[in-house]
C-alpha cells in the first residue's frame, strides 16, 4: 500500500535553514502536501505541490519534488522560534481522495 | 478566521464503554472527515462523509464505528465498544469541495483504560 516516510526529529538553531524530508512509495502520487501543527493546534496546511512541478517557492518555504526518488522536502529559510512545530508529510493519488500522512517530523528552534 | 472546534479535548473512558467525539466544521463546508492519530504513528483516514452519508471509510472504520450529523452544525464519530488500541488522537477536518484544502480541528485526545 501507500507509504509516506519522514525523519521524526530535526533541531537547528534560529536563522539557519531547515530541510525537513520526506518520501513516498505511491507512484501515482499527484498532489503532495505539507501541514504543519503547532502544540495544542490542529493540522495547518502549510504548502502543496502538483506532481507536474519539481519546485514551489512561497516567502520562506521552499518545496523541491524529486519524481524519481519519490522525495519531497521542505526547506524553510531562516528558521524562528515560531516555526518549531511538527511538519506532515501527506500525499494523494487524486488530490480527493485520502490523504496518506507520515508520523510527522518534530523541529525544534534552538534560540 | 473560521476553524474547526472538536470536544471535548481529552476524554478517558473504560475499555468497553461508549464514547461521542464532537466536532463543528467550518460553516460552508460540504465534506467532512475524521483521522486518527495513535501516539507515535501516523496519521490515518477512517472516514468522510458527504451529503449525510460515509463517501469513503478505511478499514480500521469497522463496525465499532459510526458517525452522524445530528444536527446540520455537528459532525460525530462514536465508538461503540472501546478498545485499549482506540487509545488515539481522533482529528476533525472539513473542505469546502472534495479535492478543496482540509481544515483540521485541535483534535481530541481518548486514552481507554
Amino acid at each position: 500500500g501507500e507509504d509516506v516516510e519522514q525523519s521524526l526529529f530535526l533541531s537547528v538553531r534560529e536563522g539557519d535553514s531547515s530541510v525537513i524530508n520526506c518520501t513516498y512509495t505511491d507512484s501515482s502520487s499527484t498532489y503532495l502536501y505539507w501541514y504543519k501543527q503547532e502544540p495544542g493546534a490542529g493540522l495547518q496546511l502549510l504548502t502543496y505541490i502538483f506532481s507536474n512541478m519539481d519546485m514551489k517557492q512561497d516567502q520562506r518555504l521552499t518545496v523541491l519534488l524529486n519524481k524519481k526518488d519519490k522525495h519531497l522536502s521542505l526547506r524553510i529559510a531562516d528558521t524562528q522560534t515560531g516555526d518549531s512545530a511538527i511538519y506532515f508529510c501527506a500525499e494523494s493519488p487524486t488530490g480527493n481522495t485520502p490523504l496518506v500522512f507520515g508520523k510527522g517530523t518534530r523541529l525544534s528552534v534552538i534560540a | 478566521e473560521p476553524e474547526v472546534t472538536q470536544t471535548p479535548s481529552h476524554q478517558v473512558t473504560q475499555m468497553g464503554q461508549e464514547v461521542i467525539l464532537r466536532c463543528v466544521p467550518i460553516s460552508n463546508h460540504l465534506y467532512f472527515y475524521w483521522y486518527r492519530q495513535i501516539l507515535g504513528q501516523k496519521v490515518e483516514f477512517l472516514v468522510s462523509f458527504y451529503n449525510n452519508e460515509i463517501s469513503e471509510k478505511s478499514e480500521i472504520f469497522d463496525d465499532q464505528f459510526s458517525v452522524e450529523r445530528p444536527d446540520g452544525s455537528n459532525f460525530t464519530l462514536k465508538i461503540r465498544s472501546t478498545k485499549l488500541e482506540d487509545s488515539a488522537m481522533y482529528f476533525c477536518a472539513s473542505s469546502e469541495q472534495r479535492a478543496g484544502e482540509l481544515f483540521f480541528g485541535e483534535g481530541s485526545r481518548l486514552t481507554v483504560l
